[in-house]
């Protein structure tokens, strides 16, 4: 069955980087965009960042725009996200998530179960 | 961007309520939404997907509706398992927003 493992969370500095990774498995990951999607302690979730089924094309949210780079690697069935100069408010356990089929319109399924980033000094 | 809101955003039912959840795109959206349920400490999982399309192995009880603007989900029937968060999401343009969540706990 389609699996999603996140895995690079932690407790990290204000200012500090963080990669985190998505290993998938049970589908074609080559054939299919990725998101990253996060939710901070008590709130509601926040869309992130996607990337197209072969990498050439990323988009993000506002605020992690500059800071966060989205990517992949089809040969090891892996998502990734780089992120660079943190603050306190991308506190948060951020998902994965596969999207639903490969035309619009799409929806996210199904999702990894998490791995939590704290920013903090 | 597009903003979506929901209504309410929490509320109290009990076992065999019929229970609706409303979702508003700021602007038309056609039929580019998702509905998610998400319990506590654990990953939201896709209800509703293209505005009332049922996702595999999800219980004929819920169901959604609307295009454009205005969504709805529904509960026919609300069961324990049912006791949750609910959030929309629009796929129509990035940033793919959610709705702020609509929380159904017990009565």
């Amino acid at each position: 069955q389609v699996q999603l493992v996140e895995s690079g969370g932690g407790v990290v500095q204000p200012g500090r980087s963080l990669r985190l990774s998505c290993a998938a498995s049970g589908f074609t990951f080559s054939t299919y965009g990725m998101h990253w999607v996060r939710q901070a302690p008590g709130k509601g979730l926040e869309w992130v960042a996607v990337i197209s089924y072969d990498g050439s094309n990323k988009y993000y949210t506002d605020s992690v725009k500059g800071r966060f780079t989205i990517s992949r690697d089809n040969s090891k069935n892996t998502l990734y996200l780089q992120m660079n100069s943190l603050r306190v408010e991308d506190t948060a356990v951020y998902y994965c998530a596969k999207e639903g089929v490969l035309a619009a319109p799409n929806w996210f399924d199904p999702w990894g179960q998490g791995t939590l980033v704290t920013v903090s000094s | 961007d597009i903003q979506m809101t929901q209504s309410p955003s929490s509320l109290s039912a009990s076992v065999g309520d019929r229970v609706t959840i409303t979702c508003r795109a700021s602007q038309s959206i056609s039929n580019y939404l998702n509905w998610y349920q998400q319990k506590p400490e654990k990953a939201p999982k896709l209800l509703i997907y293209a505005a009332l399309s049922l996702q595999s192995g999800v219980p004929s009880r819920f169901s959604g509706s609307g295009s454009g603007t205005d969504f709805t989900l529904t509960i026919s029937s609300l069961q324990p398992e049912d006791f949750a968060t609910y959030y929309c999401q629009q796929s129509y343009s990035t940033p793919f927003t959610f709705g702020p969540g609509t929380k159904v706990d017990i009565k």
